[in-house]
């Protein structure tokens, strides 16, 4: 099956800018998050979805990051403006939303840099 | 929240050598322990993953064991090779909850 698709790969951006980043999840999974990993550090969860649906926003910085998943599937990260500790890797990642079964597939990452 | 612990944060092994990383967590309702395997430039990918209904859960050369009164659970590497060499994390989260991982532990494995 394929996986879990984002874009872009790399975005270098000015601080103050705005960036948008896409993921596509895997075909069935009805639960979607995005996490956010510094360099050196795991993974922190910014939102999860179920369905079009948001069940966590609590890390959000919601003063600049927005995210949807209007039909259910896709969805898009949205930073804005940017600030220069927003450089990470912007990960997504998708399950099937069964109660226990958060087995959680990644995608690739998308790779911000703020100058 | 959760709070997920891992140690070491680096680990270097002589190839065929085994590698452990050790991790704690301190919500006693998390249930789901998975690890996670990362290489340069890719997202991390699942290795392995235990229940809280079971102590130890073996594949070919890697295992994980659990011990819930303590609230540790540990990842074992047995007969090391090189493309062994990469970031791995571990994670906890209670049923249906959100993921949270450790820092993460960078093995090398010298040929």
């Amino acid at each position: 099956e394929a996986g879990v698709a984002q874009s872009p790969r790399y975005k270098i951006i000015e601080k103050r800018q705005s960036v948008a980043f896409w993921c596509n999840p895997i075909s069935g999974h009805a639960t979607l998050y995005w996490y956010q990993q510094i360099l050196g550090q795991g993974p922190k969860l910014l939102i999860q979805f179920q369905n079009n649906g948001v069940v966590d926003d609590s890390q959000l910085p919601k003063d600049r990051f927005s995210a949807e998943r209007l039909k259910g599937v896709d969805s898009t990260l949205k930073i804005q403006p940017a600030k220069l500790e927003d450089s990470a890797v912007y990960l997504c990642a998708s399950s099937l939303g069964q109660v226990n079964s958060n087995v959680l597939t990644f995608g690739a990452g998308s790779r911000l840099t703020v100058l | 929240g959760e709070n997920v612990e891992q140690h070491p944060s680096t680990l270097s092994v002589q190839e065929g050598d085994s590698a452990v990383i050790k991790c704690t967590y301190s919500d006693s309702a998390s249930n789901y322990f998975p690890w996670y395997k990362q290489e340069l430039g890719k997202g991390p990918q699942l290795i392995i993953d235990i229940r809280s209904n079971v102590g130890e859960k073996k594949d070919q050369r890697i295992a994980v064991t659990l011990n819930k009164t303590a609230k540790h659970f540990s990842l074992h590497i047995t007969e090391t090779q090189p493309e062994d060499s990469a970031v791995y994390f571990c994670a906890a989260s209670k049923p249906s909850g959100k993921l949270s991982f450790g820092a993460g532990t960078t093995v090398t494995v010298r040929a």
